[in-house]
């Protein structure tokens, strides 16, 4: 168990709708981390934040947006739903800001299906 | 170019076996090398972590960086079947004024007993 925990762990949505995954980084860690995990094209970079602050960005699409709260826990929204957006998200969490240098721990991810 | 390739496999070999995972990437500017294994339906977790050319060795695995041809290999011996996984390479640097790892797509191991 890496400490860092997901909610929900499942989803089942339909396109257009929006969705909120959210994470809570294990204790102590300052940034989190949100990645996409697709067969196609693997596990991909979306968004840290470090502190409540974007600290760098990824792939990420403008219908997606995250952020995070004073108790450092975050939340993923993605809108405007493709089939394509269907998915593994995973949160990850590091001690510092120093990205990609630290090791992170990942949870166990939330698996997006988009009918 | 994709900026990290990795072999998808899938990869099966008896127990015991010698285990090479390799990995190209393209981007002179990555300076820290990681290696992370993913289980079945779980998150990846950090395996390895190199930060320069040559070998680096902890218990059964070895990671192995050739900065000079962009070549990252993990060596696992003694294969056991607890190491069937999906393994990632992952190499990082700075990247738009932040530090990032950018993932290959993973290799996915099976060791059978």
């Amino acid at each position: 168990d890496s400490g860092v925990t997901q909610t929900p762990k499942h989803l089942i949505t339909a396109t257009g709708q929006r969705v909120t995954l959210r994470c809570s980084p294990r204790s102590g860690d300052l940034s989190v981390y949100w990645y996409q995990q697709s067969l196609d094209q693997g596990l991909q970079f979306l968004i840290q934040y470090y502190n409540g602050e974007e600290r760098a960005k990824g792939n990420i699409l403008e219908r997606f947006s995250a952020q995070q709260f004073p108790d450092l826990h975050s939340e993923l929204n993605l809108s405007s739903l493709e089939l394509g957006d269907s998915a593994l998200y995973f949160c990850a969490s590091s001690v510092g800001l120093a990205g990609g240098s630290e090791t992170q721990y990942f949870g166990p991810g939330t698996r997006l299906l988009v009918l | 170019q994709k900026e990290v390739e990795q072999d998808p496999g899938p990869l099966s070999v008896p127990e015991g076996a010698i285990v090479s995972l390799n990995c190209t990437y393209s981007n002179s500017a990555f300076q820290y090398f990681m290696w992370y294994r993913q289980y079945s339906r779980k998150g990846p977790e950090l395996l390895m972590y190199t930060y320069s050319s040559g070998n680096k060795e902890d218990g059964r695995f070895t990671a192995q960086v050739d900065k000079s041809s962009k070549y990252i290999s993990l060596f696992i011996r003694d294969s056991q079947p607890s190491d069937s996984a999906t393994y990632l390479c992952a190499p990082g640097g700075p990247q738009g004024g932040s530090e990032k790892l950018v993932f290959g797509k993973g290799t996915k191991l099976t060791v059978n007993p």
